[in-house]
């Protein structure tokens, strides 16, 4: 089976960085996503890590480290809409393309 | 990009009522679907993964019989709460990819909320 852990919640100010970490533990691996999701809303698609290193996206940037099994989401230039849950997923298997969240991380941003 | 539509949106019903959630892919065709549920400050949990024209594959401890899913075409799958309780009461969110699983991305309906009285 499949199982991630990352922090319950963060905060952070205005303009900070801040990284939220994952860890993983598969029984196959194929690559580890993170989603954005504010309340009520559903989430939405940031970034996709297959191979070993980082990612950039704007301000979001995300690493993997598969020996490690290992991975985190950095956001940079913290702005007060970035305050949401994020989520990293496992797709452990090559079948059906099925994800396994994490618990999910709560950012909160403050002025 | 990728739209996944969900209807409705929310719904409020009795307890014993059945509420049929439909999930459509508006501009591609997907072959495979999923189910999530999700409790309030809860992680997705993945219900059933739905391929187009067979029959749904149901995670382990959830129903089949109460929650039916059907995936008549490739833009269309339907998730239908059987005799609804309190405790179904979630946000219930379909996302699909686009080409039967070769890719890690899946793009995420909107949700619809279930409050079962």
């Amino acid at each position: 089976g499949q199982s991630l852990e990352q922090p319950s919640e963060v905060t952070a100010v205005e303009g900070a960085i801040v990284q939220i970490n994952c860890t993983y533990q598969t029984s196959g691996f194929y690559g580890l996503s993170w989603y954005q999701q504010h309340d009520g809303g559903a989430p939405t698609f940031l970034s996709y890590n297959a191979l070993d290193g980082l990612e950039e996206t704007g301000r979001f940037s995300s690493f993997l480290s598969r020996s490690d099994s290992y991975g985190y989401l950095l956001l940079q230039e913290l702005q007060m809409k970035d305050s949401a849950s994020y989520f990293c997923a496992v797709r452990g298997n090559n079948a059906g393309n099925m994800l396994t969240f994490g618990g999910g991380t709560r950012l909160m941003v403050k002025p | 990009g990728a739209v996944v539509s969900q209807h409705p949106s929310w719904v409020i019903c009795k307890s014993g009522t059945s509420v049929k959630i439909e999930c459509r892919s508006l501009d591609f065709q997907a072959t495979t679907m999923f189910w999530y549920r999700q409790f309030p400050k809860q992680s997705l949990m993945l219900m059933a993964t739905s391929n187009e024209g067979s029959k749904a594959t149901y995670e382990q401890g959830v129903e089949k019989d109460k929650f039916l899913i059907n995936h008549a075409s490739l833009t269309l799958s339907t998730l239908t709460v059987t005799s609804a309780h309190p405790e179904d009461s979630s946000f219930y969110i379909c996302s699909a990819s686009d080409n039967g699983g070769l890719s890690d991305t899946q793009y995420f309906g909107p949700g619809t909320r279930l409050t079962v009285l």
